[in-house]
């Protein structure tokens, strides 16, 4: 079976700060992991994939087979980051659909 | 355009009314999907249409029809939906449903915001 952990459903940090949101999966094969961004009142969007290796908006996402992890990172935290954050992963078995994680809802304070 | 358009944005309906929310992309995606989203959770997948043909329908009620006209759009017919049935109706679409390397990525609608009383 697939899953996906995000140990923390809510994050709270000051502006500048570096932030890490954690996100762990259990998945027999290759997974292809993403990170999702739900902004208050917008639609859900791709923030990054792990195959585009990639930094927007200043947040990295490196996938650690070894410890089946994906954590998403950000050195400085702006306000404008405040937004919920979903870990999602699709494999080989189950085509396109996604395996969502609960969510980290992140919060950076001024 | 990477839009996938929702409407209504907003629906109020009582449990004997009869609705559709409606779904539109014209990126040429091939797959297209409907979830529904409560508060603070993340999304959970209803149906997969696949070239126009329901794939995967997550042992949903009756009470909600899905459809698939053509490959831009996407319908849910609504019928004697429940109090508990209010939440956020989510469309997706991708370029297909099957597994491809890097993964395909799904847009998501802004979504139906959807109050039964």
């Amino acid at each position: 079976a697939q899953r996906v952990t995000q140990p923390e459903k809510l994050l709270s940090v000051f502006k500048g700060a570096p932030v890490e949101l954690k996100c762990n999966y259990s998945y027999s094969g290759s997974p292809e992991l993403f990170w999702y961004v739900q902004y208050s009142r917008q639609r859900l969007q791709l923030l990054l994939r792990h195959i585009s290796r990639e930094s927007i908006k200043g947040f990295t996402a490196d996938l650690n087979k070894g410890e089946t992890s994906f954590h998403l990172k950000k050195p400085f935290a702006q306000e404008e980051d405040s937004a919920m954050y979903y870990c999602a992963l699709s494999g080989r078995a189950s085509g396109s659909r996604l395996t969502f994680g609960e969510g980290t809802q992140l919060t950076v304070n001024p | 355009d990477t839009e996938v358009t929702q409407t209504p944005k907003h629906l109020v309906m009582g449990m004997t009314n009869k609705k559709s929310l409606k779904c539109e992309q014209h990126m040429g995606h091939r797959a297209m999907y409907w979830y529904k989203q409560k508060a603070k959770k993340p999304p959970e997948l209803m149906f997969v249409y696949s070239y126009e043909k329901l794939s995967i329908n997550e042992s949903v009620p009756s009470r909600f029809s899905p459809e698939c006209p053509n490959s831009s759009l996407l319908n849910l017919h609504l019928h004697a939906l429940q109090p508990e049935d209010s939440a956020l109706y989510l469309c997706a679409s991708s370029l297909t449903y099957e597994f491809t390397s890097g993964g395909n990525i799904q847009y998501f609608g802004a979504g139906t915001r959807l109050s039964v009383l």
